[in-house]
């Protein structure tokens, strides 16, 4: 089935970087871009950016331009997501998803959202 | 951005109860707005794409409509399962922008 089965926890200090794996496994690696989204304890969904696994495009969220690169082995089947100069407004869990799109309609757009999760990274930033 | 406004950002429901979420755009997204749910401490799940759409293995007691900038969820005879938060989410230009979230629990 298809799945993506991300690295576990980690605990950082400020200004520290986090490197966070998502594996895919069940479908073509390269068919489908790779979004990171994170979410704050106690909050709601921010969408950090997409990673596309065909030719390794990215397209980052204007809020985390030139703090984040998102990265992938293609032998492996893995996206990264690194975040640089971290801060304790960084903690949370931090999930990848699989971004399908398909024409649906006469839009002249393609239908896209995310489906299915990795598990969650969880990442706290503490000194 | 766009912002995605979800009402109410909770609610209280029995078991059989029919439940109404709905979400606005700050502006037109046709029909660009997915639905997920997520338990707690979970990953979120899809249920519905492009306004309407049922995801492959989600019940059918679940639906969503609207466009433009309305839109809503229905969840009919809630079921114990049905318990969580409900994310809105517009695929229409980026940055992707989430709701705020809608929490169901139990009356």
């Amino acid at each position: 089935q298809v799945q993506l089965v991300q690295s576990g926890g980690d605990l950082k200090k400020p200004g520290a970087s986090v490197k966070v794996s998502c594996r895919a496994s069940g479908y073509t690696f390269t068919s489908y871009a790779i979004a990171w989204v994170r979410q704050a304890p106690g909050q709601g969904l921010e969408w950090m950016g997409r990673l596309s696994t065909h030719n390794g495009n990215t397209n980052y969220a204007q809020k985390f331009q030139g703090r984040v690169t998102m990265t992938m082995d293609t032998f492996t089947s893995t996206a990264y997501m690194e975040l640089r100069s971290l801060t304790s407004d960084d903690t949370a869990v931090y999930f990848c998803a699989r971004l399908n799109v398909r024409r649906l309609g006469m839009n002249r757009e393609p239908q896209n959202w995310f489906a299915p999760w990795g598990q969650g990274t969880m990442v706290t930033v503490s000194s | 951005d766009i912002q995605m406004t979800q009402s109410p950002s909770s609610l209280s429901a029995s078991v059989g109860d029919r439940v109404t979420i709905t979400c606005r755009a700050s502006q037109n997204i046709r029909n660009y707005l997915n639905w997920y749910q997520q338990r707690p401490g979970k990953a979120p799940t899809l249920l519905i794409y492009a306004a309407s759409n049922l995801q492959s293995g989600v019940p059918s007691r679940f639906s969503g409509g609207g466009s433009g900038t309305d839109f809503f969820l229905t969840i009919n005879s809630l079921q114990p399962d049905d318990f969580a938060s409900y994310f809105c989410q517009q695929g229409y230009s980026f940055p992707r922008t989430f709701g705020q979230g809608t929490k169901v629990d139990i009356k």
